[in-house]
């Protein structure tokens, strides 16, 4: 069965403190894909990242990171210099080949100003 | 541009009375999803369609139904809803189920049932 952990309910920071987010997964398949989206106040889910299960590379796009690691199945990702506006809830989840997405409960950030 | 749009934006229904909610999209995807988010939690899997073909998930009541008119439209109909049904319905797309293309996501239509 899949699975996808979010272990932190909310998280608040102060505006330009770095904050990660953590995220374990649970799958039998040696092939599958991990996704991060944000959800705003507005209610539509957007694409963040994806990472196949072959590729373990981190990766930064700007202030966002992602740290993958399989020896753990742990799909961080990490906000640096956080801002107001990375205020939002947060899934991480889970795909199989074939399959449907598998959701976290979400991470709800609150950056203060 | 919006690629997946859903309408309307906020519904409100009385106990009991059909309702439908639509979806459409511009990327000319295979796979139609939906979605039910209560709140605070994950979105969970209703059904999905790809192409034509029809996959309701097991635990999905029979409350709700799908139509897939075509390859842009696809509707979300709750015969009689009940106040447990007051949710978000996200609609999202894909152009394929081998996980590699991300879903698209609409702005959801917030329903609530009185």
């Amino acid at each position: 069965a899949q699975k996808v952990t979010q272990a932190q309910t909310e998280i608040s920071v102060v505006e330009k403190e770095d904050v990660t987010l953590d995220c374990v997964y649970e799958t039998r398949d040696t092939t599958y894909y991990l996704f991060w989206y944000k959800q705003p106040p507005s209610g539509e889910l957007v694409f963040l990242i994806r990472r196949n299960s072959f590729d373990e590379q981190n990766e930064i796009s700007g202030r966002y990171s992602w740290n993958f690691q399989k020896s753990t199945s742990s799909f961080n990702f990490t906000i640096t210099a956080s801002q107001v506006v990375d205020s939002a809830v947060y899934f991480c989840a889970l795909i199989n080949y074939g399959q449907n997405f598998v959701f976290g409960p979400g991470t709800r950030l609150s950056v203060l100003p | 541009d919006a690629m997946v749009i859903q309408n309307p934006r906020y519904q409100v229904t009385q106990f009991g009375k059909p309702v439908t909610l639509s979806c459409s999209q511009t990327l000319n995807h295979n796979v139609m999803y939906w979605y039910q988010q209560k709140s605070s939690q994950a979105p969970k899997l209703l059904f999905h369609y790809y192409d034509k073909d029809f996959n309701n998930e097991a635990d999905t009541p029979d409350n709700f139904q799908s139509r897939r008119p075509n390859t842009s439209f696809c509707f979300l109909d709750i015969r009689s809803p009940g106040l447990g049904d007051t949710a978000m319905y996200l609609c999202a797309t894909s152009r394929d189920l081998d996980g590699y293309t991300e879903a698209f996501f609409g702005q959801g239509t917030r329903l609530t049932v009185v």
